[in-house]
């Protein structure tokens, strides 16, 4: 059974920074994209970023919104998804999604929130 | 980036009735994804590729369209298909979704 399980979400001051993971098992992690995807509260779904499988070098691509604040990895020994988010603003207040991706998001996370407030 | 217009934002459906969500892009792209995502729940893949039905997706709900204009239809609305559905594009970077269109049962 394919699993996704986000954690590290929380309270963080306006430039603050966090760590959010995604915890996966069931499928082979290496060969699979990984995306992040968030919704503000009462919002529409916002793609983040991916990180390519082994076979395309585990590269990255990153939406204009996050590019060069929010950081993608991943830990393949563990299969989990990093996201690394700096400099963090009110406006990046959302549940954030891990979501495996075989050219479509096929299994998604259940999502972590992540409030950023003073 | 291409930005998808979900028509409408919010409807309301009787059981049985037909029910049509359309998502016009603003620019052509290749295919279309769908997604349903219920309260307090992870959006489900629901339409992929424009047209294919995710497993488990009941054969009431098809999808169709090309290029800019693109659509989700139920035949027969029923209660369970209350939901926002979203369309996503992947046909260029960066990857965007619909601003969604809530659909209630009446």
């Amino acid at each position: 059974e394919v699993k996704l399980v986000e954690s590290g979400g929380g309270l963080v001051q306006p430039g603050g920074s966090l760590r959010l993971s995604c915890a996966t098992s069931g499928f082979t992690f290496t060969d699979y994209y990984m995306s992040w995807v968030r919704q503000p509260p009462g919002k529409a779904l916002e793609w983040l970023g991916f990180i390519r499988n082994k076979a395309n070098g585990y590269t990255t691509e990153y939406s204009a919104s996050v590019k060069g604040r929010f950081t993608i990895s991943r830990d393949n020994s563990q299969s989990i998804l990093y996201l690394q988010m700096n400099t963090l603003r009110a406006e990046d207040s959302a549940t954030y999604y891990c979501a495996r991706d075989k050219g479509l998001f096929d299994y998604w996370g259940q999502g972590t929130t992540l409030t950023v407030s003073s | 980036q291409i930005v998808l217009t979900q028509s409408p934002a919010i409807m309301s459906a009787s059981p049985g009735e037909k029910v049509t969500i359309t998502c016009s892009a603003s620019s052509s792209v290749s295919y279309m994804h769908w997604f349903q995502q219920k309260p307090g729940t992870s959006p489900k893949l629901w339409i992929y590729s424009t047209s294919n039905l995710a497993s488990g997706v009941p054969a009431r709900f098809s999808g169709s369209g090309s290029g800019t204009s693109y659509s989700l239809t139920i035949s027969r609305m029923e209660a369970e298909d209350a939901a926002t559905y979203y369309c996503q594009q992947r046909s260029s970077y960066p990857w965007t979704f619909g601003g969604g269109t809530k659909l209630e049962i009446k």
